[in-house]
């Protein structure tokens, strides 16, 4: 069966560090990979893809995330964390075994970056 | 608005009562999807349309949740006697084709159901 896991439901980390949002997927075939952000009051938005290519992908907001094919990861980084980052992360894959363009998102990381 | 609106924003009903939600897709964007958000359970896919194909059900959580999409665009989710446990934010957004396996999906803001 497709799935994602974060396994994390929160991760704290110090402004201007350096932050880290786990993913780990299990899909059969190539995966397709995302991530997204749902900041508080407002709708989910698109950070970044995984379709193929370069393992390291960069998005908005000065985001990037590393497909690691070996240990089924695509992890979310960024090298200094913002107070402004501070929201809700999901990553999704699409489900390949659906035969339909399917998603299934991870249960969600709640990231908060501290002043 | 160019982004994907959905209405109402927030909806309160007993139990038992039927209700409907209402989401505008991105004009143009062939693909529409459904989802569930739950507190503490992330997003729960409930139902995919794509063109003129049948959709896909698989996440319908029981025969008193439907949806139909109108004219390839507008499409409304309802909820036939509703219990507590449908108490959520249901989410619907929109993606582009033809390429949908890699095209990111745009969101609405999200319909707050309250379910007393």
């Amino acid at each position: 069966a497709q799935s994602v896991a974060q396994p994390e439901d929160q991760v704290n980390v110090a402004e201007g560090n350096p932050l880290t949002v786990k993913c780990t997927y299990s899909v059969s075939g190539n995966p397709y990979l995302f991530w997204y952000v749902q900041y508080p009051n407002r709708g989910l938005q698109f950070l970044l893809k995984y379709i193929t290519g370069d393992n390291l992908v960069k998005g908005s907001y000065g985001f990037e995330a590393e497909f690691n094919k070996s240990q089924t990861s695509f992890h979310l980084k960024k090298p200094s964390a913002l107070v402004s980052d501070s929201a809700l992360y999901f990553c999704a894959v699409r489900d390949m075994g659906s035969g339909t363009y399917k998603y299934i998102f991870g249960t969600g990381t709640r990231l908060k970056v501290l002043a | 608005g160019a982004g994907v609106s959905q209405s109402p924003s927030n909806k309160v009903t007993e139990k038992g009562k039927d209700v409907e939600l209402r989401c505008d897709p991105i004009s143009g964007h062939t693909a529409l999807y459904w989802y569930r958000q739950s507190l503490g359970q992330g997003l729960e896919f409930l139902i995919y349309f794509q063109g003129n194909s049948a959709p896909d059900k698989s996440g319908l959580p029981s025969d008193r949740f439907s949806a139909e999409r109108t004219g390839g665009s507008v499409s409304t989710l309802t909820i036939q006697r509703t219990q507590q446990e449908d108490s959520a934010v249901y989410l619907c957004a929109s993606s582009s084709g033809p390429g949908q396996g890699n095209n990111e999906q745009f969101f609405g803001p999200g319909t707050r159901l309250t379910v007393l």
